[in-house]
């Protein structure tokens, strides 16, 4: 069975880097073809994709926040870490991991963490 | 980027409806889109992926069709528990994926 849950700091200052940690179990990040996905929700609006991070290290990220987002893996201890630099208000949300197939789409995701920038 | 356009963002509709949304990528996409169900306070649900294909437990009268850059997702007929908001999302593995903005099936 595949999990994955995120932490992290619910509260967070302007300008202040966001690290979140997404903890999985159930599948390897070694696995050709796995990957795992940030996606976040402001309240009351639509999912925003934010980054992927492929099995062989291979790492997208959405092009509105690129220059703000890194993504990383620790395959070791079954994470995976995004950080979002010079958070806004505007950054406040729900933040979601989620599990990328070998077929290529999301098919379980993490329950969620809040993120309040204020 | 590829832009993703659902419609309509809000839908009313009744138990027993038949159910339409559509969902148009900005260029072809070929049939790499799914489908998810978000209700409030949860993490989406994967419904359908590569277009058409529907997710292991997800009932039958939920369905998928298209290619290129026109997609649909069908529901039969629509029950009680149907009512939540729907996302697209295009997932190329050549471009960043991105999410349309939802459409609201409220009765």
């Amino acid at each position: 069975q595949i999990t994955l849950k995120e932490s992290g700091p619910t509260l967070v200052k302007p300008t202040q880097t966001l690290t979140l940690t997404c903890n999985f179990s159930g599948f390897s990040l070694v696995t050709r073809g796995v990957g795992v996905s940030w996606v976040r929700q402001p309240p009351g609006k639509a999912l925003e994709w934010l980054a992927v991070i492929y099995w062989d290290d291979d790492k997208r990220y959405s092009p509105s926040l690129n220059n703000r987002l890194t993504i990383s893996k620790d395959t070791s201890k079954n994470q995976v870490v995004l950080t979002v630099t010079n958070m806004d208000p505007v950054d406040t949300g729900t933040y979601y991991c989620a599990h990328r197939t070998t077929a290529g789409a999301i098919d379980v995701w993490g329950q969620g963490a809040t993120v309040t920038v204020s | 980027d590829i832009q993703m356009t659902q419609s309509p963002s809000t839908l009313s509709a009744s138990v027993g409806d038949r159910v339409i949304i559509t969902c148009r990528a900005s260029q072809s996409i070929s049939y790499w889109l799914a489908w998810y169900q978000q209700k409030p306070g949860k993490a989406p649900d994967l419904l359908i992926y590569r277009a058409s294909v529907l997710e292991s437990g997800v009932p039958s009268r939920f369905s998928g069709s298209g290619s290129g850059t026109e997609f649909t997702l069908t529901i039969s007929s629509l029950q009680p528990e149907d009512f939540a908001t729907y996302y697209c999302q295009q997932y190329n593995s050549f471009s960043p994926w991105t999410f349309g903005q939802g459409t609201k099936v409220e009765i």
